[in-house]
């Protein structure tokens, strides 16, 4: 099994510019979620989708969208990205929404 | 919110030395998780406590939880290269899809 699988791996946008990151996982997880990894500030929560057809706000939306597609995949859109979302941004999914959490190896984005 | 509170920030112990991470929260425990971080990667799931006094291990890594104290440690034996990385607690609540995580806690192991 592959578990969570994130692309793409790098990505450097300029201020303005749009994108889409890819979260998929293979392990028939209901909750799938996005957080973003910040020197300092620790792992916060973007977005989350509890079951299939659901999302829901986290600590820190702003300047985000997301989708989940169908049970495997959940992705997450910046519009108009922002030199304050350069950061680590890291999908994760879990069976119920609690106990273990499954990460995918993240997302490095840099906006210019 | 909850607030998670880790100590120390970074650490550096010599290879066979034992240590101790705490993790303190603002409002009462009921789910605490240990996430093990390498540089550059996803985290990994280490353990999960739930009750108060709850003590689980994984290999030479032992996780205790305070309920009283709103606290767990963690705490690695004989520490080697491979125990280095971020370590993260982090906790949820009854009703709640969300885990909130702390800072994290930098272990560097010297041979």
């Amino acid at each position: 099994n592959a578990g969570v699988t994130q692309t793409p791996k790098f990505q450097v946008l300029k201020t303005g510019q749009s994108m889409t990151l890819q979260c998929a996982q293979d392990m028939n997880h209901n909750s799938m979620y996005w957080y973003r990894q910040d020197p300092g500030m620790g792992l916060r929560l973007i977005y989350y989708s509890a079951s299939e057809g659901t999302t829901d706000k986290g600590e820190v939306p702003n300047g985000y969208n997301v989708s989940r597609l169908n049970k495997r995949e959940f992705s997450l859109r910046l519009e108009s990205a922002a030199p304050s979302q350069t950061s680590v941004y890291f999908c994760a999914s879990s069976i119920q929404g609690k106990g273990e959490q499954f990460f995918g190896p993240g997302t490095r984005l840099t906006v210019l | 919110s909850q607030e998670l509170e880790q100590s120390p920030q970074s650490l550096i112990v010599q290879e066979g030395k034992n240590l101790t991470i705490n993790c303190t929260s603002s409002k009462t425990l009921y789910g605490l998780y240990w996430y093990k971080q390498k540089y550059g990667e996803g985290l990994i799931f280490l353990m999960m406590l739930q009750k108060g006094g709850e003590e689980k291990s994984h290999e030479k890594i032992t996780a205790k939880l305070d309920e009283k104290k709103q606290q767990s440690s963690l705490h690695i034996t004989a520490s080697q290269p491979s125990h280095a990385g971020i370590y993260l607690c982090g906790a949820d609540k009854p009703g709640y899809q969300k885990v909130t995580f702390g800072i994290g806690t930098k272990l560097q192991v010297i041979p």
